[in-house]
């Protein structure tokens, strides 16, 4: 069974700094999907980036990026130029025909 | 504008009582997916279906049953059998299958036991 861990419950970055979510994922397939999710206290789920598995290269959206290393099935986000905004929950999740998520983590902004 | 609706936003069981829970899209989205969210443990998949009339059940599906007769609508009954039901639940919606595309979740339903 696939299964995707995030190793850190809890992280802080003061503002204006970079930050990198860690995340590896457990599957036999090849053909698969990568998100990052954000909830916010308002517990809305917010797709941050996507990644394809076949896609050697990095997903970029702004000021997120990731670092997707297939062989090591490891999914991490970075976060640049953090902002008081983006103190959440952090979610990593992996899809085939269902998603699965991981526990999250949960980020601090120190002004 | 398109999206999922669940109601209500907070629900209270007594116990013995089986409560049902609604989540209504107008997306088109083949399929739909109910999780439950404790603190400290992440999203867990409940049940989900990828087309009107099947679902399949989740990681935690005991305790729970579901319908899926229209392609709108996928309510989540919480039965007197789920012993410790308080907790968030989400349900999403998507593309059927392996794809690139993510769900669309809703707002969430609170569930109390009173």
């Amino acid at each position: 069974a696939q299964t995707v861990t995030q190793s850190q419950p809890e992280m802080s970055v003061q503002e204006a700094e970079t930050v990198t979510l860690s995340c590896t994922y457990d599957t036999s397939e090849s053909d698969y999907y990568l998100f990052w999710y954000k909830q916010p206290p308002s517990r809305q789920m917010i797709l941050v980036i996507r990644q394809e598995a076949y896609k050697q290269q990095n997903a970029t959206e702004n000021r997120f990026s990731v670092n997707f290393q297939k062989a090591a099935k490891s999914f991490s986000l970075k976060i640049s130029d953090s902002q008081l905004g983006d103190a959440a929950m952090y979610f990593c999740a992996y899809r085939d025909d269902k998603i699965i998520f991981g526990k999250g983590t949960r980020l601090h902004i120190l002004p | 504008d398109g999206g999922i609706t669940q109601s209500p936003k907070y629900l209270f069981r007594k116990e013995g009582q089986n409560v049902t829970l609604s989540c209504e899209q107008n997306l088109n989205h083949d399929a739909m997916y109910w999780y439950r969210q404790d603190p400290g443990q992440g999203l867990r998949l409940i049940y989900y279906s990828q087309i009107v009339n099947d679902f399949q059940k989740g990681d935690i599906a005991e305790g729970y049953s579901v319908s899926r007769e229209k392609k709108e609508s996928f309510p989540l009954t919480v039965t007197s059998a789920q012993k410790n039901p308080t907790a968030f639940y989400l349900c999403a919606s998507g593309r059927s299958g392996s794809s690139n595309q993510p769900q669309h979740f809703g707002d969430g339903t609170r569930l109390s036991i009173l």
